[in-house]
């Protein structure tokens, strides 16, 4: 089975500053899919930024990139000059390549852009 | 294009009572995937349903049931509900099952006293 360990519960930055989200992960598979999913109050799971296991180039979605290291299982997730509509709940999610189409999520970390 | 819909927004039950929930998939979305999102923790996959059959379920017993109509929406039936059902119950749908992203409708917030 595979697992999404967010270890950061909350994080705090200043507008206009970077952030980095920590995410680890367990599988067996070779061949998988990682993504950032944004929920800000209005609950509304929003697509970030999305990572293919077979690309070794680290995914990029104007102030939003990743680090994914495969071998260590690590992705992380940059904010780059952050604005206050960054704030929401961040999720690390995991899915197969291949079968059912399952998202794993991780526990969330709760980021607050001040102003 | 309409988005991902979801009925109703919030639910009051009492324990032991059965419920249903509704979403009405993307546009040319033909898979509908279920999830629970407690509260403070990330959403948990219950099942996914591809053109009316179950294409996967995950840890939940059975009475968490599920239907998907020929027009690709779906419901989520929760019989014989207890405290521990309150929660978030996300919806999301894709064009296909192999497809890899999944649109996610704004929830229907469950509360079980």
């Amino acid at each position: 089975a595979q697992t999404v360990t967010q270890s950061q519960p909350e994080m705090s930055v200043q507008e206009a500053e970077t952030v980095t989200l920590s995410c680890t992960y367990d599988t067996s598979e070779n061949n998988y899919y990682l993504f950032w999913y944004k929920q800000p109050p209005s609950r509304q799971m929003i697509l970030v930024i999305r990572q293919e296991a077979y690309k070794q180039q680290n995914a990029t979605e104007n102030r939003f990139s990743v680090n994914f290291q495969k071998a260590a299982k690590s992705f992380s997730l940059k904010i780059s000059d952050s604005q206050l509509g960054d704030t929401a709940m961040y999720f690390c999610a995991f899915m197969k390549h291949q079968g059912a189409q399952k998202l794993v999520f991780g526990q969330g970390t709760r980021l607050t852009i001040n102003p | 294009e309409t988005g991902v819909t979801q009925s109703p927004t919030h639910l009051i039950k009492t324990r032991g009572q059965q419920v249903t929930l509704r979403c009405s998939s993307q546009s040319g979305h033909n898979t509908v995937s279920w999830y629970q999102q407690a509260l403070g923790q990330g959403p948990q996959f219950i099942f996914q349903y591809y053109r009316e059959e179950e294409n996967g379920r995950g840890n939940f017993p059975p009475r968490f049931s599920g239907l998907q109509f020929p027009n690709y929406s779906s419901e989520l039936n929760v019989n014989a509900l207890e405290l521990d059902d309150s929660a978030l119950y996300l919806c999301a749908s894709s064009p296909a099952p192999m497809y890899n992203e999944q649109f996610f409708g704004p929830g229907t917030r469950l509360t079980v006293l």
